[in-house]
């Protein structure tokens, strides 16, 4: 199974600040990557896809990179709504596979 | 209205089997694919498996062995079915129409 690498696992940041979380798979995935929101209580949310697509509705202060084997979830301003927890995801060879998560939170 | 809604018993006991539906409206399960993805309380997201548009199915390797997908299309239902749960599987289950929209998700505990 492919194993997706994500880091960090919490990252403790400010309103206004640019944060950037990765994951790095464990081998060839194209740009079959997404990446998911998750709010305390609620279902996942799709935010990017295809690597560096942005879903409907996602304000575009959200970007998704691509550099080889690593992938980015970058927020270029950081605002209240965006404290969650952040995952990739994996679907170019079945079984999909989750990066372990990042929790965002105010520093 | 475009949604998918899971329903199955919140309490299963230990070496039993799990049977959770995921009830969809708004579009047809031979459009879209469903996937099932769970989470324990306070950990990660794990995919389990998905029904493609054509029937066929995938499952995570570390469940392979006691998960099984199905649906019937008339009923626009989607059948999660899980032998031998422990305490181990006890997670909040979400269906998703390609991992783009969501359930709401249901709760299960395992325990006697």
């Amino acid at each position: 199974d492919i194993q997706m690498t994500q880091a960090p696992s919490s990252l403790p940041a400010s309103l206004g600040d640019r944060v950037t979380i990765t994951c790095r798979a464990s081998q060839d995935i194209g740009n079959y990557l997404r990446w998911f929101q998750q709010k305390p209580g609620k279902s996942p949310r799709l935010m990017i896809y295809g690597a560096t697509n942005l879903a409907a509705g996602v304000p575009s202060r959200f970007s998704g990179s691509r550099s080889g084997s690593d992938y980015s979830l970058t927020i270029s301003s950081l605002e209240s709504e965006d404290m969650a927890d952040y995952y990739c995801l994996q679907s170019k060879e079945s079984p999909d596979t989750f990066g372990a998560g990042t929790k965002l939170e105010l520093k | 209205q475009v949604q998918l809604k899971e329903s199955g018993p919140g309490l299963v006991q230990p070496s039993q089997t799990l049977s959770l539906t995921c009830t969809v409206s708004g579009f047809s399960l031979t459009s879209y694919n469903v996937h099932w993805v769970r989470q324990p309380t306070g950990k990660g997201l794990e995919w389990m498996g998905v029904i493609w548009t054509g029937g066929s199915t995938d499952y995570n390797s570390a469940l392979k062995s006691r998960l099984s997908i199905s649906r019937d299309t008339s009923k626009s239902q989607v059948f999660l079915k899980m032998n031998s749960l422990q305490t181990e599987d006890i997670a909040t289950y979400y269906c998703a129409r390609d991992l783009g929209l969501w359930g709401q998700g249901v709760m299960v505990t395992v325990s006697s």
